[in-house]
C-alpha cells in the first residue's frame, strides 16, 4: 500500500487531455514539493515535473503539474502514442520517525 | 549532463550481503544529495535511502533500516549502498538518483534467491 494514492490506470485517445491524480496527507504533499516521473517500458524513470509545477528543460509543455492542499495532479494535453507509460508521483514525507521519500503506486497510461 | 552508472548487482543467497556502487559524472557530485530507489519486478518505485551532499544526514525506508547503509566518497564521485541480511523481498532493480530524483542511472539488478 503506497503512501501516495494514484489511480492504477488512465487512458485517452490521441490529442485528448488526461489528468492523473496523486493524493497524500499533510506530512507529505501538504508540506513538501511534488515530483512526477515517467517510466517507459524497460527504462529508468525520467523526471517530468519538479517543485509541483516546474518542467525540466526538454520536457514538452504538454506536461503540466499542479498542487492543492494534500493533492496533486499531472495533466498531459495533446496526448500522443509515445506518452504511453507508467507515471509516478513522489514527495518527501516528514513524520515523527524521520524523513523519507514516498511514491505513489503508479498509473499506467494507455493511449487508445 | 548528469550521468550515473550503477554496478555491483547480482545473485545472492538470503542472509547474504552485497555492495552497490554508483559512479557519478557530469555534475558537481559533492554538492548534491543522492538517493537509492528500487523497483521489484513488475512493481512500482520504492525509495530506499538518501544521503546529504556531505554525508552528514542519512535517511532510510523502514523496510531496510538496520540492514542497509548508504555512504559516499566525494573524492571518487561515488555513491554506495551496503546491503546486509538480504531477503527475497529485496529482489529489485536498484537505481541511484541525484537529488531531487532528477537524474537516474540505468539500474542494477539484485536477485536474492537460494
Amino acid at each position: 500500500q503506497s503512501v501516495l494514492t494514484q489511480p492504477p490506470s488512465a487512458s485517452g485517445t490521441p490529442g485528448q487531455r488526461v489528468t492523473i491524480s496523486c493524493s497524500g496527507s499533510s506530512s507529505n504533499i501538504g508540506s513538501n514539493y511534488v515530483y512526477w516521473y515517467q517510466q517507459l517500458p524497460g527504462t529508468a524513470p525520467k523526471l517530468l515535473i519538479y517543485r509541483n509545477n516546474q518542467r525540466p528543460s526538454g520536457v514538452p509543455d504538454r506536461f503540466s503539474g499542479s498542487k492543492s492542499g494534500t493533492s496533486a495532479s499531472l495533466a498531459i494535453s495533446g496526448l500522443r502514442s509515445e506518452d504511453e507509460a507508467d507515471y509516478y508521483c513522489a514527495a518527501w514525507d516528514d513524520s515523527l520517525s524521520g524523513r523519507e521519500v514516498v511514491f505513489g503506486g503508479g498509473t499506467k497510461l494507455t493511449v487508445l | 549532463q548528469v550521468q550515473l552508472v550503477e554496478s555491483g548487482g547480482g545473485v545472492v543467497q538470503p542472509g547474504g550481503s552485497l555492495r552497490l556502487s554508483c559512479a557519478a559524472s557530469g555534475f558537481t557530485f559533492s554538492s548534491y544529495g543522492m538517493h537509492w530507489v528500487r523497483q521489484a519486478p513488475g512493481k512500482g518505485l520504492e525509495w530506499v535511502a538518501f544521503i546529504r551532499y556531505d554525508g552528514s544526514n542519512k535517511y532510510y525506508a523502514d523496510s531496510v533500516k538496520g540492514r542497509f547503509t548508504i555512504s559516499r566518497d566525494n573524492s571518487k564521485n561515488t555513491l554506495y549502498l551496503q546491503m546486509n541480511s538480504l531477503r527475497a523481498e529485496d529482489t529489485a532493480v536498484y537505481y541511484c538518483a541525484k537529488d531531487p530524483l532528477e537524474g537516474w542511472g540505468q539500474g542494477t539488478l539484485v536477485t536474492v534467491s537460494s
